[in-house]
């Protein structure tokens, strides 16, 4: 079966540039989608196919996929930002998520 | 406005069966695809079954295959999750999500889940 690798954890300052990687096998010749996920809450689509992001989710958001790689980027990060972020792929018709990183904005 | 409602959820002893709906609104729901991820407390999301918009499609996780069956009412627009057989490790918050699209696509709207406790 298909599987997504996640790092645990990222750390960045306030205003600085997170960067969230998310590894499959060939990823790059998939569709790679990123939600955030805040406690308590539902999780929020912030990327889709790769870079694309859906209306009211702010520029500083943005994606981008090669390779063995897919990576969500936010720049100028705050502390709102602050969550799980968890990438998402199909593997023929079965959905795959990756195993979550959890964003600290310190 | 897309609203997506689950209920159904609730405590349930091992080897029983509940049945999740999802009332959805603000879309047209038979276009598109609809699915149930889960999250087990504590950990990450598990997608769980998606069916196309007609409900002529239907694709499991092998962890709940032969035991889930999702299923819609297009002139209710309403999504289902008949789980059967439950297990502890069923135990999870179900969210309903809506397909972008077809099969395939990203999952973009969800609800807000409900509680499924499968335990003695």
């Amino acid at each position: 079966s298909y599987e997504l690798t996640q790092p645990l954890s990222v750390s960045v300052a306030p205003g600085q540039t997170a960067r969230i990687t998310c590894g499959g096998n060939n990823i790059g010749s998939k569709n790679v989608h990123w939600y955030q996920q805040k406690p308590g809450q539902a999780p929020v689509l912030v990327i889709y196919r790769d870079a694309n992001r859906p209306s009211g989710i702010p520029e500083r958001f943005s994606g981008s996929n090669s390779w063995n790689t897919a990576t969500l980027t936010i720049s100028g990060a705050q502390a709102g930002d602050e969550a799980d972020y968890y990438c998402q792929v199909w593997d023929s018709t079965t959905g795959v998520f990756g195993g979550g990183t959890k964003l600290t904005v310190l | 406005e897309v609203q997506l409602l689950e209920s159904g959820g609730g405590l349930i002893q091992p080897g029983g069966s509940l049945r999740l709906s999802c009332t959805a609104s603000g879309f047209t729901f038979s276009s598109y695809a609809m699915s149930w991820v889960r999250q087990a407390p504590g950990k990450g999301l598990e997608w769980v079954s998606t069916i196309d918009g007609s409900g002529d499609s239907t694709y499991y996780a092998d962890s709940v295959t032969g035991r889930f069956t999702i299923s819609r009412d297009n002139s209710k627009n309403t999504l289902y999750l008949h789980m059967n057989s439950l297990r502890a490790e069923d135990t999870a918050v179900y969210y309903c999500a809506k397909g972008l699209g077809s099969l395939g696509s990203c999952f973009d709207y969800w609800g807000q889940g409900t509680l499924v406790t499968v335990s003695s």
